[in-house]
């Protein structure tokens, strides 16, 4: 069976520092990988997807990068922290194939003070 | 019009309530739905695909209109446990390069009162 990994878990971080989050996928190749935040009480935005190793699309302008340099691993960094990064953010998976949903790993939820 | 479009409620039922949501979408190409299950500092997760004959677990039933547009989740006998945030989940047709983005709704609230 497939399992997806994220952490850490929880993090607060300066404004200004760096960031690297890291979601890591088992059971399944080629997967479709996602990252969304969401603020507090808000809903899901998508912030980056990849249909392979090496290839990024991004969905908003904002301070953030994602990279995957395995097929099964996907990292979401930035260089310097903003107060507005602060969230819940998911990272998620589904397979290649038409019609197929979407499995979140467990989210780590970032502070930015 | 947004893609994907639900009451933010929240919906306040006592237990044993039936309660429905219901979660309109703009694509009328879209190809598959979902809805999704998010508990208080959760990761959402899968609650029931919605099929085009509808489809039924337990005490929910879920059911898809193409013709207006909109999906509904149905939940008969309320429990406590039920309460939760409810996202609807539209997959729409592949755009160019093959890529399926997922659109989500904002999710609908539900609070089950004792």
């Amino acid at each position: 069976s497939q399992t997806i990994h994220q952490w850490p878990a929880t993090l607060v971080q300066p404004v200004g520092s760096p960031l690297s989050l890291e979601c890591t996928v088992e059971g399944t190749s080629n997967p479709n990988l996602y990252w969304y935040r969401q603020a507090a009480g808000r809903g899901l935005q998508l912030l980056f997807y990849s249909v392979g190793i090496g290839q990024i699309s991004s969905e908003v302008p904002q301070n953030l990068s994602a990279s995957r340099p395995q097929d099964r691993q996907f990292i979401l960094s930035s260089k310097k922290l903003l107060l507005s990064d602060s969230g819940f953010y998911l990272c998620a998976w589904r397979k290649s194939e038409r019609k197929e949903t979407q499995y979140f790993g467990p989210g780590t939820r970032l502070l930015v003070l | 019009r947004k893609e994907v479009e639900q009451d933010p409620g929240p919906f306040n039922v006592p237990e044993g309530a039936t309660v429905a949501f219901n979660c309109t979408y703009s694509n009328s190409a879209s190809q598959s739905f979902f809805w999704y299950r998010q508990d208080c500092r959760k990761e959402p997760k899968l609650l029931m695909s919605v099929y085009s004959s509808g489809n039924e677990d337990g005490r929910f039933t879920a059911q898809l209109n193409r013709a207006s547009q909109y999906i509904s989740l149905l939940i008969r006998d309320s429990k406590l446990s039920d309460s939760a945030t409810y996202l609807c989940v539209v997959n729409p047709p592949s755009t160019s390069g093959g890529y399926q983005k997922v659109t989500f709704g904002i999710g609908t609230k539900l609070q089950v009162i004792p």
